[in-house]
C-alpha cells in the first residue's frame, strides 16, 4: 500500500528566510508526486507535480520541489518566502495510469512571521 | 470560468438526519471523488466515480452514500449511520487521462 509521511506539523520562518517542507512515500513502482496548497476553510490547490522525466520541477508561487528516487522523498523548496504563503502544505502520491488512488500525507502547517 | 463548486459552504445535520452535499463540475472531467478533512489526519478518500452510472467505495465509506447520475454532478449524502460526521467535506475531479485531480472550496458539517 501506499503511503506518505510529511514529518513536519508546523513549521515556522521569517519572511524572506527559505523554506523546505518534507514528504517521504513509500510506493512499489514509480510513483505520480503531488504538492497541493490549503488556506484556512478552503480547497486545496495544487501547487505542482511530478510523473516523469527531470527530477527538479517548477510549480506556481515560487515553489519548486525536488524527486530524490534513492531517497523516497519529494521536498518542497522556495528560496525567499513572502507572508502570503502561510497556508497548510500536502504532499500526496499516485499509481500511474490512475488518478483514483491518490493518498495524502497528513499536511503541514506554515506560519510566517514578519 | 471553468471550475467545481461545492454548496453549501456550512451544513448543520440534527441528531438521525440525513444530508445531503453538492458537488457541481463545468470541466467536462469524467472521474469525481470525495474527501473528508479531519484535523492532522490529512484527506481521507469516501468513494470516487469514474463515468456516469458508476461509482467506487474510497477507504472510508461507511455511513456515506453517492450517486453519478449526471458526468457534471456528484452528490454526497451523510446518513444517520455516521456517527462522527462533524469534518470538512471536499470533491475533486480529474479529466480522462489527466493524473490531477482538482478541487473545489469544500463544505463545513456541523452537528447540532
Amino acid at each position: 500500500a501506499q503511503s506518505v509521511t510529511q514529518p513536519d506539523i508546523h513549521i515556522t520562518v521569517s519572511e524572506g528566510a527559505s523554506l523546505e517542507l518534507r514528504c517521504n512515500y513509500s510506493y512499489g513502482a514509480t510513483p505520480y508526486l503531488f504538492w497541493y496548497v490549503q488556506s484556512p476553510g478552503q480547497g486545496l490547490q495544487l501547487l505542482l507535480k511530478y510523473f516523469s522525466g527531470d527530477t527538479l520541477v517548477q510549480g506556481i508561487k515560487g515553489f519548486e520541489a525536488e524527486f530524490k528516487r534513492s531517497q523516497s522523498s519529494f521536498n518542497l523548496r522556495k528560496p525567499s518566502v513572502h507572508w502570503s504563503d502561510a497556508a497548510e502544505y500536502f504532499c500526496a502520491v499516485g499509481a500511474a495510469g490512475t488518478a483514483s488512488k491518490l493518498t495524502f500525507g497528513t499536511g503541514t502547517r506554515l506560519q510566517v512571521t514578519l | 470560468d471553468g471550475g467545481i463548486t461545492q454548496s453549501p459552504k456550512y451544513l448543520f445535520r440534527k441528531e438521525g438526519q440525513n444530508v445531503t452535499l453538492s458537488c457541481e463540475q463545468n470541466l467536462n472531467h469524467d472521474a469525481m471523488y470525495w474527501y473528508r478533512q479531519d484535523p492532522g489526519q490529512g484527506l481521507r478518500l469516501i468513494y470516487y466515480s469514474q463515468i456516469v452510472n458508476d461509482f467506487q467505495k474510497g477507504d472510508i465509506a461507511e455511513g456515506y452514500s453517492v450517486s453519478r447520475e449526471k458526468k457534471e454532478s456528484f452528490p454526497l449524502t451523510v446518513t444517520s449511520a455516521q456517527k462522527n460526521p462533524t469534518a470538512f467535506y471536499l470533491c475533486a475531479s480529474t479529466g480522462q487521462g489527466q493524473e490531477t485531480q482538482y478541487f473545489g472550496p469544500g463544505t463545513r458539517l456541523l452537528v447540532l
